[in-house]
């Protein structure tokens, strides 16, 4: 079946303006992550969903960054008034369920730059 | 918060050659990953552990879990061409659920 997509798959915007990234999950996976992954650097995690419900935002850099998901399916991810240091990969990914010993598959991310 | 230190930071080698990584935690995990990314794709997954001592293998790739569980290596045997890539570790402590933390990532350039 498809995996995780995501889009854009690149986005370059001006310093101030508001993104929004989108990602399709697998089909029937209910746990969904953010990661965001800065030029040569490792995964930096964001946001979880189990489901619609995100329990622990703490890894959202700041007030600007904020996530849902709707349907227990596709998330969006927007930060507002974005700055230079925003732009990185954004990769997104799901597994059946919330567990550690379910594999996340990953996106192939949205790159973004702002400028 | 929990960090992974990973080493090295870059890998030059000859094909055949065997590789070595490894990643280390000041705090527990209780479990580690290892994921590898191509250019422009996500990371996929290579292998998972989740028990303290546990060595595991897939095809070339063999990794194991310390048994402080605070640390955790990647050996690649009789590397190819297409091993080229960044290695990442990945762990998973307390009630973290599938929250991963993820090492900075080890750049591996195989040489034909």
């Amino acid at each position: 079946g498809a995996g995780v997509s995501q889009s854009p798959s690149n986005k370059v915007t001006e310093k101030g303006k508001d993104v929004e990234l989108r990602c399709d999950p697998i089909s029937g996976h209910t746990a969904l992550y953010w990661y965001r992954q800065s030029l040569g650097q490792g995964l930096e995690f964001l946001i979880y969903f189990q489901g619609n419900s995100a329990p622990d935002k703490s890894g959202l850099p700041s007030d600007r960054f904020s996530a849902e998901r709707t349907g227990g399916s596709v998330s969006t991810l927007t930060i507002q008034r974005t700055q230079q240091e925003d732009s990185a990969v954004y990769l997104c990914a799901s597994s059946s369920r919330l567990a550690t010993s379910e594999t996340q598959y990953f996106g192939p991310g949205t790159r973004l730059l702002v400028l | 918060g929990q960090q992974l230190n990973q080493s090295p930071q870059s890998m030059f080698i000859q094909e055949g050659e065997d590789v070595s990584m490894n990643c280390t935690s000041s705090s527990i995990f209780n479990t580690w990953l290892w994921y590898k990314q191509d250019p422009g794709e996500g990371p996929v997954l290579l292998i998972a552990l989740y028990k303290a001592g546990e060595l595991t293998s897939n095809g070339r790739l063999t990794a194991q879990f310390g048994i402080t569980r605070k640390d955790s290596f990647l050996n690649i045997s009789a590397s190819i061409p297409s091993d080229v890539g960044i290695y990442f570790c990945a762990g998973v402590g307390g009630t973290s659920y599938g929250k991963l933390t993820f090492g900075q990532g080890t750049i591996l350039t195989v040489h034909p």
